[in-house]
């Protein structure tokens, strides 16, 4: 069964602090991993993918991916209320169609 | 750019209605299109894959006969949720895969409720 973990949260912040949302993987074979926010009563919304091992930086995202240790993560810098949603991540195979697995999503709250 | 269009957003109807749900990409070729369902408090679960002018997919579980998908253009997929019930009460969310590209962009969702 492939599975992606997340830690359900909530996870409260501070205003203007690091998030830290982490995700682990089992399946060995997955290629492509894919950070989603999705606000409450909507569509999840695309904010990073990654490809290859390392980190990946776009303006306060910033996306860490571990093949050997099986696991991402999404640091969100100088943190805001808007920021407040479930942040999902997602793990694809690739493949000619890309199917993604989703996790159960980890709930983050920013304080003002 | 990379918008993709669902209507309806929301629909009540009486048990034993069938409903069809439409999911466009508005300004780009999706060759590949997904559907998911989502319960209060839990994730994605998809549902089917739909490529253009081909059968959809259907994961383990998921009813071919009662989820009719249709994925007649490069821009447009339909789920028809025939004779639905009241557990099939839930948020319906379309994505969209751009040819040639990975991530899946998602449609603003059909909250369905079968009364």
């Amino acid at each position: 069964q492939k599975e992606v973990e997340q830690n359900s949260g909530p996870l409260s912040v501070p205003e203007g602090a690091i998030a830290s949302l982490n995700c682990t993987y089992s399946d060995r074979g997955s290629q492509s991993f894919f950070w989603y926010r999705q606000y409450s009563g909507k569509s999840p919304e695309l904010i990073m993918s990654i490809y290859s091992n390392g980190d990946k930086e776009d303006g306060r995202f910033t996306a860490q991916l571990n093949k050997a240790s099986q696991y991402v993560s999404l640091l969100i810098r100088d943190s805001q209320p808007s920021d407040s949603a479930t942040y999902l991540c997602a793990a694809s195979r690739g493949g000619s169609n890309y199917k993604l697995t989703f996790g159960k999503g980890t709930l983050l709250t920013v304080n003002p | 750019g990379a918008v993709v269009s669902q209507h309806p957003s929301w629909v009540i109807c009486k048990s034993g209605t069938s409903v069809k749900i439409e999911c466009r990409s508005l300004d780009f070729q999706a060759t590949t299109m997904f559907w998911y369902r989502q319960f209060p408090k839990q994730s994605l679960m998809l549902m089917a894959t739909s490529n253009e002018g081909s059968k959809a997919t259907y994961e383990q579980g998921v009813e071919k006969d009662k989820f009719l998908i249709n994925h007649a253009s490069l821009t447009l997929s339909t789920l028809t949720v025939t004779s639905a019930h009241p557990e099939d009460s839930s948020f319906y969310i379309c994505s969209a895969r751009a040819t040639g590209e990975q991530p899946q962009h998602f449609g603003d969702g059909t909250r369905l409720s079968i009364l």
